[in-house]
C-alpha cells in the first residue's frame, strides 16, 4: 500500500497563478484533510472532508478550494497564488472523522514569488 | 480553542542517553493526545497516542506521560539513536486536533 500520495513534491508559482495540489490515499479512509506548515507554527487545517461529496473549511481556508468526488482523491486548488501561501502543504487521512489518528503524505513545498 | 505549546524548540542529546520532549496544552477537556515524528523532507509519522483516561503508555523505546492536573504531556525516548534525529510535535484533541510547533531533536555521536 502506498498510503497517502502527494504530488508535486516541489512547486514554484508566480503571484496570481493557479494550481492544484494532488492527494490520493489507498486506505479507503473516509476522512481527508489539508494542512499547511509554516516555520515556528503548528500544522494548521485548511480544509477537510468526511466523505465523498462532503467538504468543509478549517481554520485557514481563504484562497483555497477543495472537492471530494471520490473516496481516494482530495485535491487542493490555489485560485490566485499569493506570497503568503508560500508554505509546505500536507495531506492527511484517517479511517473516519471520529478517528484523530492521521496518516500524512510526504508534503508539497510551495514557493510563490 | 485549544492552544498547544512546547517547552523547548530544540534539544541536543548524546547518543545512548534518554530524551524527554515536553508539551503543554490549555483545555482541560482535551481527551486524546498524539506524538508525531517528522524527519527532514518527510511528512509527520505517528509515534504513539494516549487517551485522557490513562497516565502512561509505552511503545517500543518510547513512553508518553500525561499529567492532566497541570495539562502537560511528555514523550520519553530511551537510548536515543541517530535515527531519532527529527522534529517531534504533539497533537491535542478537544473538539478538533491542534498541533504544537515542534521540538527539533539532534543526536550527538
Amino acid at each position: 500500500n502506498a498510503g497517502v500520495t502527494q504530488t508535486p513534491k516541489f512547486q514554484v508559482l508566480k503571484t496570481g497563478q493557479s494550481m492544484t495540489l494532488q492527494c490520493a490515499q489507498d486506505m479507503n479512509h473516509e476522512y481527508m484533510s489539508w494542512y499547511r506548515q509554516d516555520p515556528g507554527m503548528g500544522l494548521r487545517l485548511i480544509h477537510y472532508s468526511v466523505g465523498a461529496g462532503i467538504t468543509d473549511q478549517g481554520e485557514v481556508p481563504n484562497g483555497y478550494n477543495v472537492s471530494r468526488s471520490t473516496t481516494e482523491d482530495f485535491p487542493l486548488r490555489l485560485l490566485s497564488a499569493a506570497p503568503s501561501q508560500t508554505s509546505v502543504y500536507f495531506c492527511a487521512s484517517s479511517y473516519s472523522s471520529n478517528s484523530k489518528k492521521l496518516f500524512f503524505g510526504s508534503g508539497t513545498q510551495l514557493s510563490v514569488l | 480553542g485549544e492552544s498547544v505549546g512546547l517547552h523547548l524548540p530544540t534539544l541536543s542529546v548524546q547518543e545512548g542517553d534518554n530524551s524527554i520532549i515536553n508539551c503543554a496544552y490549555s483545555n482541560s477537556a482535551s481527551d486524546y493526545f498524539i506524538w508525531y515524528k517528522q524527519e527532514s523532507g518527510k511528512g509527520p509519522q505517528f509515534i504513539i497516542d494516549i487517551r485522557s483516561n490513562m497516565d502512561k503508555r509505552q511503545g517500543q523505546r518510547v513512553t508518553v506521560l500525561l499529567n492532566k492536573t497541570v495539562k502537560h504531556l511528555s514523550l520519553q525516548i530511551a537510548a536515543t539513536q541517530p535515527g531519532d534525529s527529527a522534529v517531534y510535535f504533539c497533537a491535542v484533541n478537544d473538539y478538533k486536533l491542534s498541533f504544537g510547533a515542534g521540538t527539533t531533536v539532534t543526536v550527538r555521536a
